[in-house]
C-alpha cells in the first residue's frame, strides 16, 4: 500500500470556481503534513503546511483529519495562475523521510 | 533566500557512462535527499542522508550511489548510466524531525541515449 494516495485528476475548472483536493495517508503515526505546488518542468515548492486545527492562507484552506487519515486542500475563487500540480506530502514517523503523493493536476480555464 | 542548487539543469549522457549529479544547500540542513520523478509515478526516493558520511537507501537505490563528504553537498552517482535512468532528478534538504518542510533544487533533467 502506498504511504500517500491522491486522486491524480485532472481537474479542469473555470476561473472563479472552488475546487477541493483530498489525499489519504497510511501511517497513523505520521508527524507533519504539507501541500506543495509544482509547475510544469519545475521543482515542487511549499504551498502550505497543514495543521491539526486547519489553516488558511488567502484563498487556500488546508485541513487535517487524523482519525480518518486524510488531508484536504480547498482553493476558492480559482485563478488561471493556480494551474499546476498539487502534491500532498507527509513527513514520516522518524521525521527524516517525506512521502509524496503522485500529485493532482489542476487546470483553471478562462 | 534559501537555496538548494543542482549543478546542471539539463544533461545528456551515453549509455554506460558514469554520471555525477551535484547538489549544494546553504541552509545548514542535516538531511538531504535525492528523488527521481517520472510521469504517473510521482517522486521516488533514491537515497537520503541525515549527516555527513551517513546515507540510507530509499525505495529505488539500484544503479545509484551517493556521497556526502560535507554537510552542504550531496552527490548522486549513476555508476553506469542506462536508458531507464532517463528522468527528472530532484535534490532536497531539510532539518531533521519536527514540522519543517523540504526545500528542492531546480531539478536536473537527465537523458541517457
Amino acid at each position: 500500500r502506498k504511504e500517500v494516495e491522491q486522486d491524480p485528476g485532472p481537474f479542469n475548472v473555470p476561473e472563479g470556481a472552488t475546487v477541493a483536493f483530498n489525499c489519504t495517508y497510511s501511517n497513523s503515526a505520521s508527524q507533519s503534513f504539507f501541500w506543495y505546488r509544482q509547475d510544469c518542468r519545475k521543482e515542487p515548492k511549499l504551498l502550505m503546511s497543514v495543521y491539526s486545527s486547519g489553516n488558511e492562507d488567502g484563498r487556500f484552506t488546508a485541513q487535517l483529519n487524523r482519525a480518518s487519515q486524510y488531508i484536504s486542500l480547498l482553493i476558492r475563487d480559482s485563478k488561471l495562475s493556480d494551474s499546476a500540480t498539487y502534491l500532498c506530502v507527509v513527513r514520516g514517523v522518524t521525521g527524516n523521510q517525506f512521502y509524496f503523493g503522485t500529485g493532482t493536476s489542476l487546470t483553471v480555464i478562462p | 533566500d534559501v537555496k538548494v542548487t543542482q549543478s546542471s539543469r539539463y544533461l545528456v549522457k551515453r549509455t554506460g557512462e558514469k554520471v555525477f549529479l551535484e547538489c549544494v544547500q546553504d541552509m545548514d540542513h542535516e538531511n538531504m535527499f535525492w528523488y527521481r520523478q517520472d510521469p504517473g509515478l510521482g517522486l521516488r526516493l533514491i537515497y537520503f542522508s541525515y549527516d555527513v558520511k551517513m546515507k540510507e537507501k530509499g525505495d529505488i537505490p539500484e544503479g545509484y550511489s551517493v556521497s556526502r563528504e560535507k554537510k552542504e553537498r550531496f552527490s548522486l552517482i549513476l555508476e553506469s548510466a542506462s536508458t531507464n535512468q532517463t528522468s527528472m532528478y530532484l535534490c532536497a534538504s531539510s532539518f531533521p524531525g519536527g514540522g519543517t518542510e523540504a526545500f528542492f533544487g531546480q531539478g536536473t533533467r537527465l537523458t541517457v541515449v
